[in-house]
């Protein structure tokens, strides 16, 4: 079983319009987790941090449900910027372990 | 630039060559850690240092992959004998101590094409 599992996609959706996804961990005892966002052919970028309480930042809002053990990430009034892939990522425990990616294309 | 640095940004090898490359992180990260990428998946974890020791290793990194770094600062991973299946992007990442509550920052990484 891989440690991070993510819904590949593509989600296709217009602009303006809200996307969400999740990802499931398998370790248990992870403590630190997060949404790394990745464009075509470019090293990943910390998009935001998950805290256990939910969190937004701007149109973004993550949530993390530890009995579950998934991490979720919902994206409000979609940019064409958005486009990109979104890599769920958890600690494990010195090291962070990355799902495969959900790619999201946001069309005019 | 305070990011992270990574030469060469790409290279092309033929078969049974060797390869290096160089990461340059964040100089106040003591954690440095090499990552590989490959087409519709997510970077996989092959090792990290704090400072200058090598603290981890993923079974990934077979015995031809040796990376060093050997004063804290710069690291170098080494392939020996490249073989098709080690086509991929190479990534180097580094942090402020753990990676808890910080994430990591990447540099721009290599991408390796054996042929």
């Amino acid at each position: 079983r891989k440690e991070v599992e993510q819904d590949p996609g593509p989600f296709n959706v217009p602009e303006g319009a809200t996307v969400a996804f999740n990802c499931t961990y398998s370790n248990s005892a992870s403590q630190s987790f997060f949404w790394y966002r990745q464009d075509c052919r470019k090293e990943p970028k910390l998009l935001m941090s998950v805290y256990s309480s939910g969190n937004e930042d701007g149109r973004f809002t993550a949530q993390l449900n530890r009995a579950s053990q998934y991490i979720s990430l919902l994206i409000r009034d979609s940019k064409l910027s958005d486009s990109a892939t979104y890599l769920c990522v958890v600690n494990n425990p010195n090291k962070l372990s990355f799902g495969a990616g959900t790619t999201v294309t946001v069309r005019a | 630039d305070t990011g992270v640095s990574q030469n060469p940004r790409h290279k092309i090898t033929k078969r049974g060559q060797n390869v290096t490359f160089r990461c340059d992180p964040i100089s106040e990260h003591n954690r440095l850690y090499w990552y590989r990428q490959t087409l519709g998946q997510g970077p996989e974890f092959l090792t990290y240092f704090q400072n200058e020791a090598q603290l981890e290793k993923s079974r990934l990194l077979s015995d031809r992959f040796s990376a060093e770094r050997p004063k804290g600062s710069f690291s170098t991973l080494e392939i020996q004998r490249t073989e098709q299946g080690d086509s991929a992007m190479y990534l180097c990442a580094s942090s402020l101590g753990g990676s808890g509550g910080y994430g990591y920052t990447f540099g721009s990484g290599t991408r390796l094409t054996v042929v």
